[in-house]
């Protein structure tokens, strides 16, 4: 049973327009949601992070948008870059380990 | 400069073998995690030790074995009774709600 659902699995992303990347999860005891963001044969860096006690966080053009009542969290990246061209992961946490989302691969055209 | 140091960066392994992939952290972390990567299904737990002699099964223990003899390693045996090794192996170090990853770990059975 994943306990943190990821979408879309795939994004592509004109330069300079927004890409989204969404999450969905069941355990309300989930209490730290954080991206990380992942070159290939890298291992995932953190991103940014929010708190569930925070609709929104706003980290230079990367965006977490949270919505507790609808358990639903999501990346936005505004201004999308070539660089930005990675697989996000969505997290949760709870008790010791974090719970990732499947992944998004997002592939920005220059 | 702190971080974590997982080696071998590739490894092959022959059918039947145990190999033993290494992971070393300098952050003074308590817990330390394995987690495997396939394409198209994000990060799935192994193991996990929040503090020293002492570790969990993850999701996916079957056919992997870890120790955890001082605080900074965490190594990783793959077994023989892993049928299906060939991944990317991801090891992480945590304070607590925020994981430092390592490189990673790519394991190809030959």
């Amino acid at each position: 049973q994943q306990q943190v659902k990821q979408s879309p699995q795939s994004l592509i992303v004109q330069k300079g327009g927004i890409s989204i990347i969404n999450c969905a999860y069941e355990n309300t005891a989930f209490d730290y949601f954080p991206w990380y963001q992942q070159f290939p044969g890298k291992g995932p860096a953190l991103l940014i992070a929010i708190r569930p006690d925070v609709s929104e966080k706003k980290e230079g053009r990367f965006t977490i948008s949270f919505n507790k009542s609808a358990k639903q969290f999501s990346l936005h990246i505004m201004d999308s870059q070539p660089g930005d061209s990675a697989t996000y992961f969505c997290a949760a946490w709870h008790f010791n380990k974090f719970y990732f989302g499947s992944g998004t691969k997002l592939n920005v055209k220059p | 400069d702190g971080g974590i140091t997982q080696s071998p960066k590739y490894l092959f392994r022959k059918e039947g073998q145990n190999v033993t992939l290494s992971c070393e952290q300098n952050l003074n972390h308590d817990a330390m995690y394995w987690y495997r990567q396939d394409p198209g299904q994000g990060l799935r737990l192994i193991y996990y030790s929040q503090i020293v002699n002492d570790f969990q099964k993850g999701d996916i223990a079957e056919g992997y074995s870890v120790s955890r003899e001082k605080k900074e390693s965490f190594p990783l045996t793959v077994t023989s009774a892993q049928k299906n090794p060939t991944a990317f192996y991801l090891c992480a170090s945590s304070p607590g709600r925020s994981y430092t990853f390592g490189s990673g770990t790519r394991l190809t059975v030959v």
